[in-house]
């Protein structure tokens, strides 16, 4: 079985540029989910989808980032304009879903973001 | 607000050595427990994975257990070995809410 994939694994720009990664989940998996992991901390949940629609979003700064979803499968994350404070990994996970599933996520390898 | 906290932060022990890490969390509604190991660089492994109505888990050398209670969890590592150097984290869960994490302890296994 495949797991998560992710792309790019680096990315390195500068402030007030853009940046967007891709997910592409474990096949049959509803449940997508982008964290953020800031360098010593453990990663916090941006978004989580449920097929194409968006379950939690509640810590996701809106004025910059954005998240879609649209064919239930692959996903997009992109920060424009990105600040400093955005350097992190950003990690998606895939689980097999149900808004009230008790399924283990299982994560993709990350892309590292720098912004200098 | 769901709060988990990871004690210590980092730990270096002889090769061979058990260890145990803790993991404690405010809230104990929760339906599970989930311990993730973190290589340098790279994204979340799963090791265990502990629903609410399980007291352990185990897989190989690590068991993991749950006092949803006291609102405490415990990863045990057996006979540690210089590969099982990593960040562990603990998260837990709630429902279809967000999984929310320690800040993880930093394990350094010394040959």
């Amino acid at each position: 079985e495949a797991g998560v994939a992710q792309s790019p694994r680096y990315k390195i720009i500068e402030k007030r540029q853009s940046v967007a990664f891709w997910c592409n989940p474990i096949s049959g998996h509803a449940t997508l989910y982008w964290y953020q992991q800031i360098l010593g901390q453990g990663p916090k949940l941006l978004i989580q989808f449920q097929n194409n629609g968006v379950v939690d979003d509640s810590q996701l700064p809106k004025d910059r980032f954005s998240a879609e979803r649209l064919k239930g499968v692959d996903s997009t994350l992109k920060i424009q304009p990105a600040k400093l404070e955005d350097s992190a990994v950003y990690l998606c996970a895939s689980s097999l879903g149900g808004r009230r599933s008790y399924n283990e996520q299982f994560f993709g390898p990350g892309t590292r973001l720098t912004v200098l | 607000k769901q709060e988990v906290t990871q004690i210590p932060a980092a730990l270096s022990v002889p090769e061979g050595e058990n260890l145990v890490l803790n993991c404690s969390f405010t809230d104990s509604a929760i339906y599970n427990l989930q311990w993730f190991r973190q290589d340098p660089g790279k994204g979340l492994t799963s090791l265990l994975l502990i629903q609410s109505s399980q007291r352990e888990q185990t897989s190989g050398r690590l068991n993991a257990s749950l006092d949803k209670s006291s609102g405490r969890s415990t990863l045990y590592i057996a006979a540690s070995q210089p590969g099982d150097s990593a960040t562990y984290l603990c998260a837990v869960r709630r429902g279809a809410q967000k999984l929310v994490f320690g800040q993880g302890t930093r394990l350094t296994i010394n040959p």
